[in-house]
């Protein structure tokens, strides 16, 4: 029982460069969301997933763009990176819409662009 | 949109002593509140959760939490802290899409 498997878990951007984050549940959770973790803020939310096939923008977007083309999947990328997107990535996944009933986590992915 | 404030950034306390964080929220309906856990390098553990009824709730851990709702508060407890139980502890909130976090407390465990 894997859960929420996030790949890679680290990783080195150079500015300008793209990349994809591969989030994986195996629980048949409707429902799945990108937060990325910042000292003394918190986790905010980047984008999320109602569902196979759709997408919605959460509070810090900008620069990522997200696809569910499958139901256990969720890819985050980034087109061209900046230092401001160095973080912690997390993905997390519920069989319920929003926050009623708590997420299952992923272990993170850490990410540096120089 | 739902808001979560945890006032203490970092709090110690002595290994067997009490614990209580802080949480407050801002939410126009009836909230739906969470405490999570996060261990060094790993992801977070859900450590209990609010929904309605009995506003004591009880976690894992040994953990428990107060909703107070006319001070919009909902509180962590532990009547005696173990050195593992040195982590960041993070308050949540859930809305219609999605749930907010507070911008954690973390906790050390003095022996």
């Amino acid at each position: 029982n894997a859960g929420v498997t996030q790949t890679p878990k680290f990783r080195v951007l150079k500015t300008g460069q793209s990349m994809t984050l591969l989030c994986a549940q195996d629980m048949n959770h409707e429902y799945m969301y990108w937060y990325r973790q910042d000292p003394g803020m918190g986790l905010r939310l980047i984008h999320y997933s109602v569902g196979e096939g759709t997408t919605a923008k959460g509070e810090v977007p900008d620069g990522y763009n997200v696809s569910r083309l499958k139901k256990q999947n969720f890819l985050l990328g980034l087109e061209s990176a900046a230092p401001s997107q160095t973080s912690v990535y997390f993905c997390a996944s519920s069989n319920r819409r929003g926050g009623n009933y708590g997420y299952t986590f992923g272990s993170g992915t850490r990410l540096t662009v120089v | 949109a739902q808001s979560v404030t945890q006032p203490d950034i970092h709090i110690t306390v002595s290994e067997g002593a009490s614990l209580e964080l802080r949480c407050n929220y801002s939410y126009g309906a009836t909230p739906y509140l969470f405490w999570y856990v996060q261990s060094p390098g790993q992801g977070l553990q859900l450590l209990l959760k609010y929904f309605s009824g009995d506003t004591l709730v009880q976690g894992i851990k040994g953990f428990e939490a107060e909703f107070k709702r006319s001070q919009s508060s909902f509180n962590l407890r532990k009547p005696s802290v173990h050195w593992s139980d040195a982590a960041e502890y993070f308050c949540a909130v859930g809305g219609n899409n999605d749930m907010r976090f507070g911008a954690g407390t973390r906790l050390t465990v003095k022996p």
